[in-house]
């Protein structure tokens, strides 16, 4: 799996959107780019994932840049809710591997 | 939505004792893992399990056992717990096909103190 790196904490005044970019400059064509979050104390959340074109669902939205080296998570609204380290993985879709989180970004929303 | 339940959030055994952690899985998955995390070291994979009494080794099984005996239970066993199993272990699980990408869901945690 492709090697990635993420700032180690950001801020985000809640109701205002926060972007957490990640860079993945070895990442291969059949590999896809994923985000998890972990809320202090319980198990990682999938958030999203995209292979290069942009991706939203009802929690977030994936920009992937054109040449797929880097990304960023949007959180169009953040809460308080949001505060959690968010982790940025790039792998190959459709095997049942493990899963392998570096160090993340952890992301604080205030008031 | 897929819900994936460990039976419980803490734990407290003392050096030697046998301790099981139980994950159940509600949405017939065919893949289930055992993690544990630790501050500094990140997600690091024990055992996996892709069907029933089927199980492969991951990373780090020195010390520890599993068991699927059904499809929606995966045991994870530490024969003679101790102080280094300190730990918080994490259970999750995921699907195979065309639509189903890869997400593995993840429960609650179980946070393991060895004495």
């Amino acid at each position: 799996d492709a090697k990635t790196t993420q700032p180690t904490s950001m801020d985000c005044a809640e109701g205002r959107a926060a972007n957490l970019p990640c860079n993945h400059s070895t990442i291969s064509g059949n590999e896809y780019v994923y985000w998890y979050r972990q809320i202090h104390s319980q198990g990682p959340q999938y958030i999203i994932h995209g292979l290069k074109n942009n991706e939203t669902n009802e929690m977030a939205s994936l920009i992937i840049t054109e040449d797929r080296k880097s990304s960023t998570l949007i959180l169009p609204h953040a809460t308080l809710r949001d505060t959690a380290v968010y982790y940025c993985i790039v792998r190959v879709a459709l095997t049942a591997s493990k899963l392998t989180f570096g160090t993340g970004t952890r992301l604080q929303v205030t008031l | 939505d897929v819900k994936v339940t460990q039976s419980s959030r803490y734990l407290v055994k003392r050096t030697g004792e046998k301790v099981f952690l139980e994950c159940v899985q509600d949405m017939d998955h065919e893949n289930m893992f055992w993690y544990r995390q630790d501050p500094g070291l990140g997600l690091r994979l024990i055992y996996f399990s892709y069907d029933v009494k089927m199980k492969e080794k991951g990373d780090i099984p020195e010390g520890y056992s599993v068991s699927r005996e059904k499809k929606e239970r995966f045991s994870l066993i530490l024969e003679s717990a101790s102080t280094n199993q300190t730990s918080m272990y994490l259970c999750a699980s995921t699907n195979l096909g065309l639509v189903a990408y890869n997400e593995q869901f993840f429960g609650p945690g179980t946070r393991l103190t060895v004495l």
